[in-house]
């Protein structure tokens, strides 16, 4: 079973818009972690927000906040005032295995990706 | 600055041909990853390293071998037992903190002559 869905294989928005990006997730493990990173043409991949289970809010950074909803393990990246540069390839991920308060070295689990296309 | 650097770039090899590449970082992170991402597709884990002298296979990590002599250094060899090596490659490195995220290298992209 896929361990991150994300069930959006392309987005459209127009510029100055907000988005929201899919990500659903399967896991036991009550400690874990959810990221999403963006993907641009060149290749390199950027942090962008980080959930943790036991937040109790919703992250935010910036344009970026993640509608975590933990009971329907649904991990959603909203973009608000969407730019010409945000076109990218958007993966949400999850590491596993967390301590309470301590450290980890728990590897990702990546999703299938979204892509993203700004229209001015 | 700190980062991660991959080289090289691009990378071409030749049938039964074994080739390296490269990944360091100066970070000071204990833990660093290597990761496959084909066209339109996520990343997928070949092999990580936790700890000096010390890896583990993910779940691709058939036909690629690994060495951690150095914190910095997290070298990925592409043996010629790798049937289908055209690729992106991506090197990532982590701290221990639970809410720190990986930090990616640019990648290289590997094709087959």
């Amino acid at each position: 079973a896929q361990k991150i869905t994300q069930t959006q294989p392309g987005m459209f928005v127009q510029e100055k818009e907000a988005v929201t990006l899919d990500c659903t997730y399967d896991t036991s493990d009550p400690s874990y972690g959810l990221f999403w990173y963006k993907q641009p043409s060149s290749g390199e991949m950027i942090f962008l927000i980080y959930q943790g289970s036991y937040d109790q809010q919703n992250a935010t950074e910036g344009r970026y906040s993640l509608n975590f909803q933990k009971a329907r393990k649904s991990a959603n990246l909203v973009i608000s005032a969407s730019q010409l540069g945000d076109s990218a390839m958007y993966f949400c991920a999850m590491r596993e295995g967390l301590k309470a308060g301590g450290t980890s070295y728990g590897k990702l689990t990546f999703g299938q990706g979204t892509i993203l296309t700004v229209h001015p | 600055d700190g980062g991660i650097t991959q080289s090289p770039k691009y990378l071409f090899r030749k049938e039964g041909q074994n080739v390296t590449l490269s990944c360091e970082q100066n970070l000071n992170h204990d833990a660093m990853y290597w990761y496959r991402q084909d066209p339109g597709q996520g990343l997928r884990l070949i092999y990580y390293s936790q700890i000096v002298n010390d890896f583990q296979k993910g779940d691709i990590a058939e036909g690629y071998s690994v060495s951690r002599e150095k914190k910095e250094s997290f070298p990925l060899t592409v043996t010629s037992a790798q049937k289908n090596p055209t690729a992106f490659y991506l090197c990532a490195s982590r701290g221990a903190r639970q809410r720190q995220p990986q930090h990616f290298g640019d990648g290289t992209r590997l094709s087959i002559l």
